[in-house]
């Protein structure tokens, strides 16, 4: 299985500050169709999670334009341009090469 | 609007046995696949499971492979997960989500799985 490590753990910032969470895999998730199945999810307190970025950079529907994805191969990167205070949570990496799995989780707070 | 609606869940013995539903609307159902995706009292997500557009391909995590069977109606837009020989670490919040074969797109609001005697 592919393991998916996320640092930092977690992440206190100042509202308007930006933010970056870094995703490594322990092997390429460049797929032989030539898409790389890269996710990035931020589940709110006490809510189900919710997908930002698809496939490495595509925001998903709704998603602000203050998130962006980056990356290729092994090596990827959440970034928050500005932070608010709706963006708390826990951001999770997913790869979606079977089976599918998860980063551990990257804890986002205010300061 | 996309929702995902998931029930069945609750309190079971050891090695007993549950079936979650997980009732879609405002999409075309059969168009997608489907996942379930379960996180532990204070843990991180695990994908348990996803089923293909016909239900005629599923796949498993090794964790509950022959345990747990992964269906749907497409007739009924409804995805199943029956869960059998339930253990203390099958406690979760069991999730549904649409997407693709590998990719979740929308998410339901969870159904809790207590597995205790």
């Amino acid at each position: 299985d592919i393991v998916m490590t996320q640092t930092p753990l977690s992440l206190s910032v100042t509202p308007g500050q930006p933010a970056s969470i870094s995703c490594k895999s322990s092997q390429s998730l460049l797929h032989s169709d030539g898409k790389t199945y890269l996710y990035w999810y931020l589940q709110k307190p006490g809510q189900s999670p919710q997908l930002l970025i698809y496939e490495v950079s595509s925001r998903f529907s709704g998603v602000p334009d203050r998130f962006s994805g980056s990356g290729s191969g092994t090596d990827f990167t959440l970034k928050i341009s500005r932070v608010e205070a709706e963006d708390v949570g826990v951001y999770y990496c997913m790869q979606g090469i079977h089976p599918l799995t998860f980063g551990g989780g990257t804890k986002v707070e205010i300061k | 609007e996309v929702q995902l609606v998931e029930s069945g869940g609750g309190l079971v013995q050891p090695g007993g046995s549950l079936r979650l539903s997980c009732a879609a609307s405002g999409f075309t159902f059969r168009s997608y696949w489907m996942h379930w995706v379960r996180q532990a009292p204070g843990k991180g997500l695990v994908w348990v499971s996803r089923i293909n557009t016909d239900g005629s391909t599923t796949s498993y995590a090794d964790s509950v492979k022959g345990r747990f069977t992964i269906s749907r109606d497409n007739a009924k837009n409804t995805l199943y997960l029956q869960m059998n020989s339930l253990r203390a670490e099958d406690t979760a919040v069991y999730y549904c989500a649409r997407g693709g074969g590998g990719s979740c797109y929308d998410w339901g609001q969870g159904t809790l799985v207590t597995v205790s005697s």
